[in-house]
């Protein structure tokens, strides 16, 4: 079984600014993370994804996210706010050795960022 | 390259009336195909998915079903709709098989409201 929690429905900060969501996952194999970001009334676009390569992952509109495996984190970060990046983001775990592959989906965190 | 695409995009329903998204991925072949429902402020549910044509496994319990009558193909309905069943409903697809990656990307979303 897998699962996933992200820390703080809500986040706010302000403009230039470093943004941290919180990401924790529970796995019973080596996973599959991802981050993706979803603006109103839209679907969800992937960030950026860990896929058991390098733990520090990169991935579009300046976000990066590391894999802790001893913490069994992968917080998404941006050194910089911008008003753009207001949105909701959502944290994802999948099992990689599974034809279904379904992935499981925390709540999500809706970042405010204020000018 | 692939796209998905889902329709209506938005829609008003009565209790009891039938319901029918339809959704179609475009540039690939043979993918996994998913539901998933966005309650208001909360996170994603998985619903359905399917790793081939007529192959439909349920993840809850519920009032909705789903088929896939083509490879790419994939519809959500309801034969009497429940106001619980108002949401944001997301069609998603990723490339079949374990170890694939598992990157599931998502259409643009339904929203359903039933008065």
């Amino acid at each position: 079984a897998q699962s996933v929690t992200q820390l703080g429905s809500h986040v706010s900060v302000s403009e230039g600014a470093l943004v941290l969501l919180r990401c924790n996952y529970s796995s019973s194999v080596p996973p599959y993370l991802f981050w993706y970001v979803q603006y109103p009334n839209q679907g969800l676009q992937l960030l950026l994804k860990y896929t058991s390569a390098a733990t520090l992952v990169k991935g579009i509109n300046g976000f990066e996210a590391e894999f802790k495996k001893s913490e069994t984190s992968f917080h998404l970060t941006k050194p910089s706010a911008h008003m753009s990046d207001a949105a909701e983001y959502f944290c994802a775990v999948s099992d990689p050795g599974t034809n279904a592959g379904k992935s499981t989906f925390g709540d999500g965190t809706t970042l405010t960022v204020k000018p | 390259s692939q796209t998905i695409h889902q329709w209506p995009a938005t829609l008003v329903q009565p209790v009891g009336s039938p319901l029918s998204l339809e959704c179609t991925v475009e540039g690939t072949s043979n993918p996994n195909l998913y539901w998933y429902r966005q309650a208001a402020g909360r996170g994603l549910q998985l619903l359905f998915y399917s790793v081939g044509i007529g192959q439909i496994s349920s993840e809850v319990p519920q009032n909705l079903s789903a088929s896939r009558p083509q490879d790419r193909q994939f519809i959500l309905s309801s034969k009497k709709l429940l106001l619980s069943d108002s949401g944001f409903y997301l069609c998603a697809w990723r490339v079949s098989g374990a170890h694939s990656g598992n990157t599931i990307y998502f259409g643009e979303g339904s929203w359903l409201t039933v008065v």
